[in-house]
């Protein structure tokens, strides 16, 4: 079966600081992948996705992230959080007919 | 456009109660799907429409039904509201077709919080 894990369910960080979240999948076929935000009092909003090609994507807002196949990963970078980033992250593997597969999330909290 | 549109936002209600939670877009999508969002669970899939007329279980639709008698329309309904069906629901919609586009973005609409006493 398909399933997503997130390795970190709450980061604090310090605005300024780099970042890194980790995102691992199980998936026997062809995926594709994606990051998701949710700001707090909103809905999700894709940050950035994969689906072939370059494994370094990059996404809005200054994100990437990169699609590392051997170790079923695709970890979520930003060089420099800001305080507007606090939100939770969702990684997701798409499992054909567009279903998702959701991580349970990461909150992000940057201190100004 | 208007994009994906659900009502109500907020939702009480008492144990065995029925009601629908109602979803639309305006974006000609033929997928769409909903999702329930619980803390440290992430997402989860209840159900799911590849286009009018078709629609299948995901990966928690037990207590829920869907219909889907439009492209614009994604209704779910809870036939007997049970407290662990408090959750925040999630509607979604895509522009692919079934196993063709599978990479394409999924536009959520705002939620409905609902919670059952």
């Amino acid at each position: 079966a398909q399933s997503v894990s997130q390795h970190n369910h709450h980061v604090i960080l310090s605005e300024a600081a780099s970042l890194e979240l980790g995102c691992n999948y199980s998936y026997g076929g062809t995926v594709n992948l994606f990051w998701y935000v949710q700001y707090p009092g909103q809905h999700l909003q894709l940050l950035l996705k994969y689906f072939s090609g370059d494994p370094l994507v990059k996404g809005i807002k200054g994100f990437e992230a990169e699609f590392i196949k051997s170790k079923f990963s695709f970890n979520l970078r930003k060089p420099s959080v800001q305080w507007s980033d606090t939100a939770e992250y969702f990684c997701a593997v798409s499992g054909g007919y567009n279903k998702l597969i959701f991580g349970a999330g990461t909150r992000l909290a940057v201190h100004p | 456009n208007a994009g994906v549109t659900q009502t109500p936002k907020f939702q009480v209600l008492k144990t065995g109660q029925s009601m629908t939670l109602q979803c639309a877009q305006d974006m000609n999508h033929e997928y769409m799907s909903w999702y329930r969002q619980d803390p440290g669970m992430g997402l989860r899939l209840i159900h799911y429409s590849v286009g009018a007329g078709i629609t299948d279980q995901g990966e928690v639709p037990n207590g829920y039904n869907v219909s889907r008698s439009t492209t614009e329309d994604f209704p779910l309904r809870l036939l007997s509201a049970a407290p662990s069906q408090t959750s925040v629901y999630f509607c979604a919609s895509s522009p692919g077709l079934a196993g063709v586009s599978s990479y394409n973005e999924q536009f959520f609409g705002p939620g409905t919080r609902l919670t059952v006493l």
